[in-house]
């Protein structure tokens, strides 16, 4: 069975800490992996990862893909209240489908 | 970037009754969508896949007639919960794929709750 487990499941951090969120999957024709951020409402996008070793950056956020190991992390550097959310991993598991499979997700709460 | 919308935000009904909540494509074509349901504190859950012009496929463990799903033009699905019973009560939010990269666009979901 297709899965993704992400850890872990919440984590609470002071203004400025660095936090290291992990994605593990186990899915069928690995098509891509993708980070989503969830505040009240839906999802936005982060980071779309498809190749191993490649780290995507987004100003204090990165990402990269062990598609060996079959996991992903997410960083986030001098972290800011305005970061707590859920964070969410997604794979799509079927080739040109965009059928995602997430994560539980973590909950990042950011202290001031 | 593309928009998806939904309609209603936020729906509080009464047990027996039926809901509809709309999904739309504001500025691209959209021949599939995808149906998530999110309960509290979980993460999303794929319900079904609406395909503009033919049946929805549900995936395993979701009731077909009790979540009707009819994709009637490219930029529109609705997903009607019939008979809603209070385990419903949930987030319901679409989504649709870009045509030029592999992202979904999610819409800004639609609150259920059944007293």
């Amino acid at each position: 069975e297709d899965k993704v487990v992400q850890s872990p499941l919440s984590l609470v951090v002071h203004e400025g800490d660095t936090v290291t969120l992990n994605c593990s999957y186990e899915v069928t024709n690995f098509r891509s992996l993708l980070w989503y951020k969830q505040e009240k409402k839906a999802p936005t996008f982060l980071f779309m990862l498809t190749s191993s070793g490649i780290e995507k950056k987004s100003g204090r956020l990165s990402s990269i893909l062990d598609k060996k190991e079959l996991f992903s992390i997410l960083n986030i550097t001098a972290t800011q209240t305005g970061d707590s959310a859920v964070y969410l991993c997604a794979v799509e598991p079927y080739s040109g489908t965009y059928k995602y499979i997430f994560g539980t997700g973590t909950r990042l709460k950011v202290l001031a | 970037g593309a928009v998806v919308s939904q309609h209603p935000s936020r729906v509080i009904c009464k047990s027996g009754t039926s809901v509809k909540i709309e999904c739309r494509s504001l500025d691209f074509q959209a021949t599939t969508m995808f149906w998530y349901r999110q309960f509290p504190k979980q993460s999303l859950m794929l319900m079904a896949t609406s395909n503009e012009g033919s049946k929805a496929t549900y995936e395993q463990g979701v009731e077909k007639d009790k979540f009707l799903i009819n994709h009637a033009s490219l930029t529109l699905s609705t997903l009607t919960v019939t008979s809603a019973h209070p385990e419903d009560s949930s987030f319901y939010i679409c989504s649709a794929p870009g045509l030029t990269s592999y992202e979904q666009y999610f819409g800004p979901g639609t609150r259920l709750t059944v007293t």
